[in-house]
């Protein structure tokens, strides 16, 4: 069991550029999650799927934002036309449907300048 | 709305002085509480689950306790390895056409131990 992994662990880019976050769930576990954590504030939820289905989206992902899970493995998050208020810790977390734990990845470090 | 609130913000502690982390929730029905610990630049690392009023977890030097309304986060005789910041999180039963995936947040304790 080696975690859940995200790539990349920083990403620096300019305003108006568009970015890809890749995570890899634990191997077995049908549900993921996105997170957006930002200096000081606990997680707040953006998105979940199970299996590959996008169950539920928070207010929080506008239309900039989209994320996959394309044959229910791995999960990319999307952000088109990036403004500075993007500037976060992208969280990704997995499940079993069986269980209540989530268990996260190492986060995504964004920065738009 | 479905609310967490965490208490202190900050705490500084002694190595060997105990104390408690203060959660308090607001949900229309709790399915299950989560603390979870967080280092600098790190993601979550999950610690507890607790699902009813009265139930305890321990590990190690950490105990969580809940009631109807707040859980604690029990630390004793902390070492400096335990600084970090502790976070809680609820997920409450479905309503409103919510699922049952998403955890609320509090805003965190940061707590510091020194020698």
């Amino acid at each position: 069991d080696t975690g859940v992994s995200q790539n990349p662990r920083h990403k620096i880019t300019k305003r108006g550029q568009n970015v890809t976050f890749r995570c890899d769930p634990i191997s077995e576990h049908n549900r993921l999650y996105w997170y957006r954590q930002t200096l000081g504030q606990g997680p707040e939820f953006l998105t979940y799927f199970q299996n590959e289905a996008q169950l539920e989206k928070s207010r929080l992902l506008s239309d900039r934002f989209s994320a996959e899970r394309p044959k229910g493995s791995f999960s990319t998050l999307e952000i088109q036309r990036t403004e500075q208020g993007d500037s976060a810790m992208y969280l990704c977390a997995s499940s079993l449907q069986t269980s209540r734990e989530q268990y996260f990845g190492p986060g995504t470090r964004l920065t738009v300048t | 709305e479905d609310q967490v609130t965490q208490s202190p913000e900050a705490l500084r502690l002694q190595e060997g002085e105990s104390s408690s982390l203060n959660c308090s929730y607001t949900v229309s029905g709790l399915r299950g509480l989560f603390w979870y610990r967080q280092d600098p630049g790190k993601g979550p690392e999950f610690l507890f689950t607790l699902y009813s009023a009265g139930e305890e977890k321990e590990k190690e030097r950490l105990k969580a306790t809940l009631t109807k309304k707040e859980s604690f986060l029990h630390i004793t005789a902390p070492k400096p390895e335990d600084s970090a910041t502790y976070l809680c999180a609820v997920q409450a039963t479905a309503d409103r056409g919510s699922t049952l995936g998403r955890l609320y947040f509090g805003r965190g304790t940061q707590l510091t131990v020194w020698p």
